[in-house]
């Protein structure tokens, strides 16, 4: 059965450095998503991205986040300048034309 | 805007015991309703869903079914195992599923031999 797929699986980071996280949707599907849990919180909307433009974005995107499909598989995310509290679990999503979405694995990011 | 209460876990069990995992949201219109499972060290998984009211989705034996008139969708099981431990997601999204996702705050289930 086919998955979402991303790397890293686990991230170190100092604070102020950039991060890419890369995600692999599964071929066929047409709309990609981040999402991200804090430890011991809930899953919360980051972005959604369709037809190479970003469809819906949540308060938490701000400037410092980007997102970039640079060719036809993978979809990434990009924190600009890293900070504290964007140690997360970062979860990338794609789904069919108006179907569920399904979920990769995630990426543990660690901010120090 | 979109929402999802669920009950607080942790949920310890006997193995062979019954689950039920409440959770009722709020949504304009008619959304698509879905469970997740988040076994230890692992993404989410979708567990079940039901796309309109009085569907039942059912999964790996679990069971939950979409009720407009309480709008809730509670999760059920009914002999839970060892291999059910995990932390339990309700979440919801606009009709069609593909807007974004809004979770609760997921239930931690433990099953104990």
């Amino acid at each position: 059965e086919p998955e979402v797929t991303q790397t890293p699986s686990h991230q170190v980071t100092q604070m102020g450095q950039e991060v890419i996280l890369r995600c692999v949707p599964i071929s066929n599907h047409l709309y990609f998503y981040w999402y991200r849990q804090i430890l011991g919180q809930k899953v919360e909307f980051l972005v959604s991205f369709y037809n190479n433009e970003i469809s819906e974005k949540s308060e938490i995107f701000d400037d410092q986040f980007s997102v970039e499909r640079p060719d036809g598989s993978n979809f990434t995310l990009k924190i600009r300048s890293t900070k504290l509290e964007d140690s997360a679990m970062y979860f990338c999503a794609s789904s069919p034309f108006q179907e569920t979405q399904y979920f990769g694995p995630g990426t543990r990011l660690l901010v120090l | 805007g979109d929402s999802v209460t669920q009950m607080e876990g942790p949920v310890t069990l006997s193995e062979e015991a019954c689950l039920t995992i409440n959770c009722t949201y709020t949504a304009t219109g008619y959304p698509s309703l879905f469970w997740y499972v988040q076994y230890p060290g692992e993404g989410l998984q979708l567990l079940l869903k039901a796309t309109k009211a009085d569907d039942k989705g059912s999964n790996k034996g679990f069971e939950a079914t979409y009720r407009k008139e309480t709008t809730s969708f509670h999760l059920e099981k009914g002999s839970v195992q060892v291999s059910d431990s995990a932390v339990y997601f309700c979440a919801l999204s606009p009709s069609g599923g593909y807007q974004k996702v809004t979770f609760g705050t997921g239930t931690k289930l433990q099953v104990i031999p």
